[in-house]
């Protein structure tokens, strides 16, 4: 079962700081990447699926890097929000896409100040 | 339209009872996933159904565990003889398919056990 790591684990910003974290897991046998949004007593909700070596993906303020030969992803927040405070988790499919489950890392729990 | 739905939303019980947690899929989902978050911990995936086949109990902790699925549709997740370890909020994802690149599993809001 591969191993997704993910730093720092928890992360306190002031209102309209940019800030970024990190997602590890193996570089050999890379199928995809997930980043999900956990809100406190709310669904982790999708944000991304990133698959090739170099894809940046965005959805407004929150983008995403993805670097599949060194084995990380970094989010990033644009003038983080107070409504951004979040857990955010990155996953990846286990055994290479063959198995149907992610693997998660711990995530990193976002609290973001007005 | 819906989304996945997940009952109850929290459940306390005393040590040594049975629980079961109800899991509705998004309709058409044919893939079924159990994950948990005991505190501190990341996700942890337990169990997934994928249509007719058998299901990966491979994450499941230990034999008190169990889960079906219903008619490819409704899941139950049933721990017995609960312990104080087991206390974590249990998700519930459904997907269109399981593996493949597009798997974007679509989450519950969970069910907060707490073992007593």
């Amino acid at each position: 079962i591969l191993n997704v790591e993910q730093s720092p684990q928890s992360l306190h910003v002031q209102e309209g700081d940019s800030t970024n974290f990190t997602c590890s897991f193996p570089s050999s046998n890379f199928y995809a990447l997930h980043w999900y949004r956990w809100e406190t007593a709310k669904s982790p909700e999708a944000l991304f699926v990133m698959t090739l070596n170099g894809d940046e993906k965005k959805k407004g303020r929150i983008s995403a890097t993805l670097n599949t030969k060194e084995g990380y992803s970094y989010l990033y927040i644009k003038g983080s929000q107070p409504e951004d405070s979040a857990t955010y988790l990155c996953a990846s499919p286990n055994y290479g896409g063959s198995q149907g489950n992610l693997i998660f890392g711990k995530g990193t729990k976002l609290s973001v100040k007005p | 339209g819906a989304g996945v739905s997940q009952s109850p939303s929290n459940k306390v019980t005393e040590k040594g009872k049975d629980v079961e947690l109800r899991c509705d899929p998004i309709s058409g989902h044919t893939a079924l996933y159990w994950y948990r978050q005991s505190l501190g911990q990341g996700l942890e995936f337990l169990i997934y159904f994928q249509g007719n086949s058998a299901p990966d109990k491979s994450g499941l902790p230990s034999d008190r565990f169990s889960a079906e699925r219903t008619g490819g549709s409704v899941s139950t997740l049933t721990i017995q003889r609960t312990q104080q370890e087991d206390s974590a909020v249990y998700l519930c994802a459904s997907s269109l398919r399981s593996g493949g690149t597009y798997n974007e599993q679509f989450f519950g809001p969970g069910t907060r056990l707490t073992v007593l």
